[in-house]
């Protein structure tokens, strides 16, 4: 198993562009989450989703989208990047009823100049 | 919602010490306390975890303990090493239906003086 996986690893964005960020896991988990991870702080929660086609917003979720289509995807975007945003976005998953242990991908670090 | 309070930011140990990180919660209906480990450039690692029915879990040189009436949890490495230098956070979730993830403390940074 890849585990969890997200790319781009590194990006820079100009204020106002748009991106998305790639998440995929291949252990079937039901859950996924997106969190930030700002210098010096702890990670915050920005979207959830516990099943394909169901999503809700976390503790930090303005200037940011996602879907569940897939098991497998969760895909996080950004509509109009502004400087708030410069940040390490990590991708994670566990599955309900196993060990509530949630794995993470390896972080994408977003720059917006 | 939950708050997760993690202190020190920083220690540093001489290794082959004993290091202790300490964090207190706020939600007494949380009931799930990892702590993950997070070397330079990578995603958090779990290292190891409590629920609230439990006071205490040890993995080899690592042990967790949790004061529910305190609302507080510890994180204790004996015998410390130099791979053991990294940041170490912990979190807090409620896991009995919900979804709304982890709630993280701001990290601690381990540092093992050779």
């Amino acid at each position: 198993n890849a585990g969890v996986t997200q790319t781009p690893k590194f990006r820079i964005l100009k204020i106002g562009q748009s991106m998305t960020l790639q998440c995929t896991q291949d252990m079937n988990h039901n859950y996924m989450y997106w969190y930030r991870q700002d210098p010096g702080m702890g990670l915050k929660l920005i979207y959830y989703s516990v099943g394909a086609g169901i999503t809700d917003k976390g503790e930090v979720p303005n200037g940011y989208n996602v879907s569940r289509s897939t098991t497998e995807d969760f895909p996080l975007r950004l509509e109009l990047a502004a400087p708030s945003q410069t940040s390490v976005y990590f991708c994670a998953s566990f599955r309900d009823g196993g060990s509530n242990e949630q794995f993470f991908g390896p972080g994408t670090r977003l720059t917006v100049l | 919602g939950e708050n997760v309070e993690q202190h020190p930011s920083t220690l540093s140990v001489q290794e082959g010490d004993s290091a202790v990180i300490k964090c207190t919660y706020s939600d007494s209906a949380s009931n799930y306390f990892p702590w993950y480990k997070q070397e330079l450039g990578k995603g958090p690692q779990l290292i190891i975890d409590i629920r609230s029915n439990v006071g205490e879990k040890k993995d080899q040189r690592i042990a967790v303990t949790l004061n529910k009436t305190a609302k507080h949890f510890s994180l204790h490495i004996t015998e410390t090493q130099p791979e053991d230098s990294a940041v170490y956070f912990c979190a807090a979730r409620y896991s009995g239906g919900g979804a709304d993830g982890l709630t993280f403390g701001k990290g601690t940074h381990l540092i093992i003086q050779p």
